[in-house]
This record gives C-alpha cells, sequence and structure tokens, in this order.
C-alpha cells in the first residue's frame, strides 16, 4: 500500500530560521503530491502542490518544494520562518483507488508540528 | 471558492448512539471524502465516494458507513458510537483538477 512518511514530528525554530521539512513516499508510478498547512483552529490549507513540470514548486506564504524522484522525496522549504508559521504541516500523495476508474484518494503523512518561538 | 460545509462543528455523543456527520460541497465535485484526524497519526481515510450512490472503503472502515444520495452531500454514519471514534472528521471534496477542499471539521466526543 502507499504510504507518506515525514521524519519530524515536531520542529522548535527562532523566527528568521530557515526551515525543511522532510517527506518521503513510497508509490512507484507517477505521483501528484501536496502540502497542506492547519494553523491553530483552522481548516487545512493547500500550500503547494507538484503535479508534473518543474520539480521546484513555489506556494503561498513564501513556502516552496522540491521533488526529486529518485528519492521519492518532496521536501518543504522555506529561508526564513515567521511566527505565524506556526501551524501543523502536512505532506500527502495521491494513490491509485478505485480500479479503472482512474480515480485517485489522497494518502496523508501523520504530520510535523512547528513551533516558531518570537 | 469552493465550499465543503460540515454541519457541526462540535458534537458529543454518547456510546452506543447512532451519530450521522453531514458534509455538502457547493461545487459539483464528483469525490467525495471522510477522514478523521487524530495526534500523531495524521489523516486516515475512512470512505470516499467517487458518484452518487457509489462508495469505497478507505483505510479504516471499521465501525462506520456512509451514504450518497445526492451529488453535493455525503454523509458518514457512526452506527453505534464508541469512545475510540472520539476524533476529529474532516470532510473534503474534489473534482477533475485533482486538487481537494476540506471542510472545517467536526469534532466529536464520545462518551
Amino acid at each position: 500500500a502507499q504510504s507518506v512518511s515525514q521524519h519530524n514530528h515536531h520542529v522548535i525554530l527562532s523566527e528568521a530560521a530557515s526551515l525543511e521539512l522532510g517527506c518521503n513516499y513510497s508509490y512507484g508510478g507517477t505521483v501528484n503530491l501536496f502540502w497542506y498547512v492547519q494553523y491553530p483552529g483552522q481548516h487545512l490549507q493547500l500550500l503547494l502542490k507538484y503535479f508534473s513540470g518543474d520539480p521546484l514548486v513555489k506556494g503561498i506564504k513564501g513556502f516552496e518544494a522540491e521533488f526529486i524522484k529518485s528519492k521519492f522525496s518532496f521536501n518543504l522549504r522555506k529561508p526564513s520562518v515567521q511566527w505565524s508559521d506556526t501551524a501543523e504541516y502536512f505532506c500527502a500523495v495521491n494513490a491509485q483507488g478505485v480500479q479503472n476508474t482512474g480515480f485517485q484518494k489522497l494518502v496523508f503523512g501523520t504530520g510535523t508540528r512547528l513551533l516558531v518561538s518570537p | 471558492d469552493v465550499k465543503v460545509t460540515q454541519s457541526s462543528r462540535y458534537l458529543v455523543k454518547r456510546t452506543g448512539e447512532k451519530v450521522f456527520l453531514e458534509c455538502v460541497q457547493d461545487m459539483d465535485h464528483e469525490n467525495m471524502f471522510w477522514y478523521r484526524q487524530d495526534p500523531g497519526l495524521g489523516l486516515r481515510l475512512i470512505y470516499f465516494s467517487y458518484d452518487v450512490k457509489m462508495k469505497e472503503k478507505g483505510d479504516i472502515p471499521e465501525g462506520y458507513s456512509v451514504s450518497r444520495e445526492k451529488k453535493e452531500r455525503f454523509s458518514l454514519i457512526l452506527e453505534s458510537a464508541s469512545t475510540n471514534q472520539t476524533s476529529m472528521y474532516l470532510c473534503a471534496s474534489s473534482g477533475t483538477s485533482r486538487g481537494y477542499t476540506f471542510g472545517s471539521g467536526t469534532r466529536l466526543t464520545v462518551v
């Protein structure tokens, strides 16, 4: 079965520090990759997504992610974090669902809680 | 903007009760999903539906069922609520663009 691994469960940074959150997936076929963010008390929001093309994807709020196919990775980065980036971050990958429909379901990692201290 | 609306933000139910969680989307999306979110476990797929009256089990369907009588509505049913079903439940929908939109969640407590 497809799976997504997020290696860091909790990350604590000071403001202006650089951020990199790891994400690896296990799936041998073509993938669509996503990073979602959940701010305290809010619903999941899409940060960025990769479907095809340039493997370096830029998202909202200064985030970017790089798809490295040979490493099955899609790490999230931000050069300088802010206190407002405190949130939980989820990596997700499309996985094949029902046979013959082309339908794809989203499989999530366990999430990384980021705390940015002012 | 696509909107996914979950009928309740917070629910408290007793063990053994039958519980209905409702989700409505307004963008004519074919695909709808129910996930539960638990600390340290991320989001786990309970059931999904790719068409009206069609449903497929996700990774943790035990103790749950779903109903999709209309395209815009996808209901999650806890046949007999148990304390281990205390969780945050998230509904999502997606269309052909393969993007997913999530509702704001229902925090269910079973006592």
